[in-house]
């Protein structure tokens, strides 16, 4: 069954403005990531937060995760147009083998 | 070089046909993946195999057979080929089959069933 929601599905800001996406999931996690898509591309993997974690920072990227809400969301900071891409969460299946992604959440970054 | 390589990165087939899709990673991974991404973006696991040995077989019609050579290649076979197959096929793989490990995934390979 599937883990993570991300939200908004779909978000468009300017450039130079922070994007947030959120995630949402149903059952306990050791762990959690998020991946980026851009269009026509295979997903690449920024960054993994674990469930002890609270908050978590590479470069422009900030994730938290409230594990009591079983929420993260994602965080870019002064968006460029190369951000335009769809973002996806994944928590890993109960048997802890493989990722399950959530729909993702597109943005679009306009200059 | 192309850390995890897929051909084709096109196939357009007619129903009732049987192809195949290649991958190959350089990575010297022990698990390998194969994914569906539907028209909806959503991404759904189908196989997983680590050191040549089927671990993950999510509920996939039988038409599909993945076969995994060697630990560097993961071949994804389909049977009957019928529209609803029509998506885009990604192929990943990862140093171990943990959920902490990062999977690193291949280009895709859009199928379009006529």
């Amino acid at each position: 069954s599937q883990q993570g929601e991300e939200d908004p599905q779909a978000l468009s800001i300017q450039e130079g403005e922070n994007a947030t996406m959120n995630c949402s999931y149903k059952t306990s996690i050791n762990n959690l990531q998020w991946y980026r898509q851009n269009s026509g591309r295979g997903l690449v993997h920024l960054i993994l937060i674990r469930s002890n974690e609270r908050e978590k920072h590479s470069g422009r990227l900030r994730v938290t995760l409230d594990t009591s809400k079983k929420s993260s969301s994602l965080l870019i900071t002064a968006s460029r147009a190369a951000d335009t891409a769809s973002y996806f969460c994944a928590t890993e299946s109960q048997a802890g083998t493989a990722l399950i992604f959530g729909k993702g959440t597109t943005l679009s970054v306009s200059s | 070089d192309t850390a995890v390589s897929q051909t084709p990165k096109y196939l357009v087939t007619q129903m009732g046909n049987d192809k195949s899709i290649k991958c190959e990673q350089n990575l010297g991974h022990d698990t390998m993946y194969w994914y569906k991404q539907d028209s909806k973006k959503f991404l759904k696991i189908m196989f997983s195999y680590n050191n040549k040995e089927l671990i993950i077989n999510e509920t996939v019609p039988n038409r599909f057979s993945p076969k995994s050579p060697d630990k560097a290649h993961l071949n994804l076979h389909i049977n009957s080929l019928e529209l609803g197959d029509s998506a885009v096929y990604f192929c990943a793989s990862s140093f171990r089959i943990v959920s902490t490990d990062t999977q690193y995934f291949g280009p895709g390979t859009r199928l379009t069933v006529l």
